[in-house]
C-alpha cells in the first residue's frame, strides 16, 4: 500500500534553532501534502496544505513565516520551524494524497519536536 | 466552518461486548466522513470512509445526515481493537478536520 515516510522521527534542539522536517511519498506522486500539529492528548490540527509547485495554504492562526513549507517535487514536502521556541514543541504529522486518484490521505509516522 | 465532535475521550468495554464510538459533525456542504485508527506506536491509518459503505475489521459506520452523525459500531469488540479512534470530515481541497479522538480499551 501507499507509504508516507517522515524524517526525522524525533528532534531535540535548543531554543532559537531552525528545524527541518521532511515528508516523502514513497510509491505514489503526491500533488498535495498536509501538515498537522498534535499536542499531547489533543486532536490533529491542520496547519497548512502544501501544493507541489505553488505556495502553501496556511490555516488561520498559523504563522507562515514561522512554519516554512516547501513542496518542490511530487514526492517531497518539507516543513521548517524557524527560530523554534519551547512553545513550538509538539508532534508534527504529515499526510499525502493524490486528489486525482480519489484515494484518502496517507499519514507519516510523525515527528516529535522538543525545544529546550 | 466545519466541526467534528467526539463526545467520549475514553471508552472501555469488555471483549465480546458491542461498542459504539460517537461522532457528530457540522458542515454546510455535503460531507465526506472518515474514521481513522491509531494503534499503539503506529501511524494513523484509515479505517473506513462513508462513501465506501464497507465493513472493515467488523466495524461499520452509517452517515445520518438528519442527526449529523457518523457513529462507529462493532457488534463484538476484540482486545486488538484497543486503539485511538478519530472521526474526520473532509472539506474542500481534501482538507481534513479531526475530532478530538476516543481512546477505546477492550478488556479481556
Amino acid at each position: 500500500g501507499a507509504v508516507v515516510s517522515q524524517h526525522p522521527s524525533r528532534v531535540i534542539c535548543k531554543s532559537g534553532t531552525s528545524v527541518k522536517i521532511e515528508c516523502r511519498s514513497l510509491d505514489f506522486q503526491a500533488t498535495t501534502m498536509f501538515w498537522y500539529r498534535q499536542f499531547p492528548k489533543q486532536s490533529l490540527m491542520l496547519m497548512a496544505t502544501s501544493n507541489e509547485g505553488s505556495k502553501a495554504t496556511y490555516e488561520q492562526g498559523v504563522e507562515k513565516d514561522k512554519f516554512l513549507i516547501n513542496h518542490a517535487s511530487l514526492t517531497l514536502s518539507t516543513l521548517t520551524v524557524t527560530s523554534a521556541h519551547p512553545e513550538d514543541s509538539s508532534f508534527y504529522i504529515c499526510s499525502a494524497s493524490d486528489p486525482g486518484s480519489n484515494q484518502p490521505q496517507h499519514f507519516g509516522d510523525g515527528t516529535r519536536l522538543s525545544i529546550l | 466552518a466545519q466541526r467534528v465532535t467526539q463526545p467520549e475521550k475514553l471508552l472501555s468495554v469488555f471483549k465480546g461486548a458491542p461498542v459504539e464510538l460517537k461522532c457528530n459533525y457540522s458542515y454546510s456542504g455535503s460531507p465526506e466522513l472518515f474514521w481513522y485508527v491509531q494503534y499503539s506506536r503506529q501511524r494513523l491509518q484509515l479505517l473506513l470512509r462513508h462513501i465506501s459503505r464497507e465493513s472493515i475489521k467488523g466495524f461499520t459506520a452509517d452517515l445520518n445526515k438528519g442527526e449529523t452523525s457518523f457513529h462507529l459500531k462493532k457488534p463484538f469488540a476484540q482486545e486488538e481493537d484497543s486503539a485511538m479512534y478519530y472521526c474526520a470530515l473532509e472539506a474542500s481541497g481534501s482538507r481534513l478536520t479531526f475530532g478530538e479522538g476516543t481512546q477505546l480499551t477492550v478488556n479481556p
